[in-house]
């Protein structure tokens, strides 16, 4: 069953600690990114990857960091630097920059 | 200022009663527009993707609408279980331009 799964589902972190979020996806898409949501605004893109070993910054990267060395996988550290951490965080898939993408169910991180 | 602008944010609908959703760009550009249903708490799922004005798509109860300024997606008699938030979002070469989203919720 082809899809893309995030774990965990929920975490929980102490302010001042790096956490790393999961993403796999085993639908053989080149391109991976990870996204943002806030309550009452739109997603927006913290990474991107378009092929494995390469990625890009999208709009809110200060704070964040991301590996693509396996095609299947694309973690995202969330790091200490990062102001406002607390937030549900989507990671998705597609076959290229202008496929569609498909959305894992999401990781909601609280920082206390 | 690119941007994609979702209308209106809450809508309120009794089972049966059709309605639009309105999505309007300002995306230098364009290369297509993406339509999600997005449960709560969960991630977006992909409905539609439209490339070119006057392109229309149907799934089900929804249909899908592009102009040069805007897109519709129409609802027609909606079911409590169509009750969900939907987000558009355009791209070009550069970059995705994803909108805050309309919370549709419909009444039994």
């Amino acid at each position: 069953d082809g899809g893309i799964t995030q774990s965990p589902k929920y975490l929980f972190r102490k302010e001042g600690q790096n956490v790393t979020l999961s993403c796999e996806q085993n639908l053989n898409h080149d391109a991976m990114y990870w996204y943002r949501q806030d309550p009452g605004q739109g997603l927006r893109l913290i990474y991107y990857s378009q092929i494995v070993n390469d990625f890009q910054k999208g709009d809110i990267a200060e704070g964040y960091s991301v590996s693509r060395e396996k095609k299947e996988s694309f973690p995202l550290t969330v790091t200490s630097a990062q102001k406002n951490p607390t937030a549900f965080y989507l990671c998705a898939s597609s076959i290229g920059w202008e496929s569609e993408q498909y959305f894992g169910p999401g990781t909601r991180l609280t920082v206390t | 200022e690119d941007q994609v602008t979702q209308s209106p944010e809450a809508l309120r609908l009794q089972e049966g009663e059709s309605s639009s959703l309105n999505c309007s760009y300002t995306v230098s550009g364009l290369r297509g527009l993406f339509w999600y249903r997005q449960d709560p708490g969960k991630g977006p799922e992909f409905l539609f993707t439209l490339y070119s004005a006057g392109e229309e798509k149907e799934k089900e109860r929804l249909k899908a609408t592009l102009t040069k300024k805007e897109s519709f997606l129409h609802i027609t008699a909606p079911k409590p279980e169509d009750s969900a938030t939907y987000l558009c979002a355009g791209y070009n070469f550069n970059k995705f331009y994803f909108g805050s989203g309309t919370k549709l919720n419909v009444k039994p």
